[in-house]
């Protein structure tokens, strides 16, 4: 059974760069497309974007030019870093597995931006 | 970027009820079309993948149909713990693959 786990800070300061990192276990990161997705409190989803084992990336046009995702084949993960964070990224942050919709999830972890 | 939206945002069933929730697209996406159940507190859950598989594990009940940019969620009988946030999901185009507002199912 695929297991992810979302691991980072839980609080950053605004302007600072949020870092996130995802760790796949019971399975082979390899041959998928792997994505961050994010939800702020009592709102809906928003994909971030998402990664193919290769370091192929494709990411949301809104948030573009501040994301930035990479894997670690040997380690099974796969890591997000948003940078110039405002108190608007504030959010459960979600790493998944991109196959025929997103069919693993890992837990959420909350990310609030905050002095 | 495509659009999606749900309707309604949020519906009052009871158990046993057969319920069904819409998803449109902004422009055609085939059969690009996925549902989530979320629960609170709980990552969402996959339940239908490509419009209408039924995802390994998920109860007979739902079911989804559905192409180009009208799709349906339906649930033939409501059981208690289907009472939950249903969103939509559009994975045709990799510019953006945006979620449906969310539709909340609550209990009557």
């Amino acid at each position: 059974q695929v297991q992810l786990q979302e691991s980072g800070p839980g609080l950053v300061k605004p302007s600072e760069t949020l870092s996130l990192t995802c760790t796949v276990s019971g399975g082979s990161i390899s041959s998928y497309y792997w994505s961050w997705i994010r939800q702020p409190a009592g709102k809906g989803l928003e994909w971030i974007g998402r990664i193919y084992t290769s370091g192929s990336t494709n990411y949301n046009p809104s948030l573009k030019s501040r994301v930035t995702m990479s894997v670690d084949t040997s380690k099974n993960q796969f890591s997000l870093k948003l940078s110039s964070v405002t108190a608007a990224d504030t959010a459960v942050y979600y790493c998944a597995r991109a196959n025929w919709g997103f069919d693993y999830w890992g837990q959420g972890t909350l990310v609030t931006v905050s002095s | 970027d495509i659009q999606m939206t749900q309707s309604p945002s949020s519906l009052s069933a009871s158990v046993g009820d057969r319920v069904t929730i819409t998803c449109r697209a902004s422009q055609s996406i085939s059969s690009y079309l996925n549902w989530y159940q979320q629960k609170p507190g709980k990552a969402p859950k996959l339940l239908i993948y490509a419009a209408s598989s039924l995802q390994s594990g998920v109860p007979s009940r739902f079911s989804g149909s559905g192409s180009g940019t009208d799709f349906t969620l339906t649930i033939s009988s409501l059981q208690p713990e289907d009472f939950a946030t249903y969103y939509c999901q559009q994975s045709y185009s990799t510019l953006g693959y945006t979620f449906g507002q969310g539709t909340k199912l609550e209990i009557k």
